[in-house]
């Protein structure tokens, strides 16, 4: 069935460093790729996402990367600050009906020390 | 623009209860998902509610079901409560044919 494995769960850096987190897809039909980003006690706010028929996006200090080849896809944040530890999910979508179904990874706890 | 609103924010059921769980769509959306987010895990979608009827549904027992109503915003019943039922459950809304989906803050349910 559709599955999203996401690495790693854990991840610490220093302030100033870059933290790249990796998912891989098993639906070769998946064709919208989301990111979002979980605060304690809230829900998951999409930061950013990148569509089948592009191979990478950014957004300031975030990027996404895909590789349809191999169904992976990643997302950079460089010159990490300490309000970006959180938890992210990435997620999956394939939809032949427009109801976009988002299949979600199990998430990267990020931990950005100042 | 308040964004997708759940109430209530907290619940505490008994086992074998029924509950209730509301959601209105950011504003413009016409699509609402819920979606079940148990502790330490992604969230699993339940389904999903456009033009009043269930589209789409996941991998859960018909224990969980929904509504939408015309001004788009929506229920998730669940019967016969499960201690496994205690999860964080999320509303998520979207215009259909898009692919942006916003989360509500979600309703922590605990069944005891």
């Amino acid at each position: 069935g559709e599955n999203v494995e996401q690495h790693p769960s854990t991840l610490s850096v220093q302030e100033g460093d870059s933290a790249v987190i990796k998912c891989t897809y098993s639906d070769s039909a998946s064709n919208y790729f989301p990111w979002y980003k979980q605060e304690l006690g809230k829900g998951p706010q999409l930061i950013i996402d990148i569509r089948s028929n592009v191979g990478e996006k950014k957004d300031q200090r975030i990027a996404v990367t895909l590789n349809k080849t191999a169904k992976h896809f990643s997302l950079h944040i460089t010159e990490t600050q300490p309000e970006d530890s959180a938890v992210y999910f990435c997620a999956a979508s394939y939809s032949p009906d427009s109801s976009y179904k988002l299949i979600f990874g199990s998430g990267t706890r990020l931990l950005v020390r100042p | 623009d308040a964004g997708v609103t759940q109430s209530p924010t907290h619940l505490i059921k008994t086992r074998g209860q029924q509950v209730t769980l509301r959601c209105s769509p950011k504003s413009g959306h016409d699509t609402v998902s819920w979606y079940q987010q148990a502790l330490g895990q992604g969230p699993q979608f339940i389904f999903q509610y456009y033009e009043e009827e269930e589209r789409q549904r996941g991998n859960f027992p018909d224990r969980f079901s929904g509504h939408q109503y015309p001004n788009y915003s929506s229920e998730l019943n669940v019967n016969a409560l499960l201690l496994g039922d205690s999860a964080l459950y999320l509303c998520a809304s979207s215009l259909t044919g898009t692919t942006e989906a916003f989360f509500g803050q979600g309703t922590r349910l605990t069944v005891v």
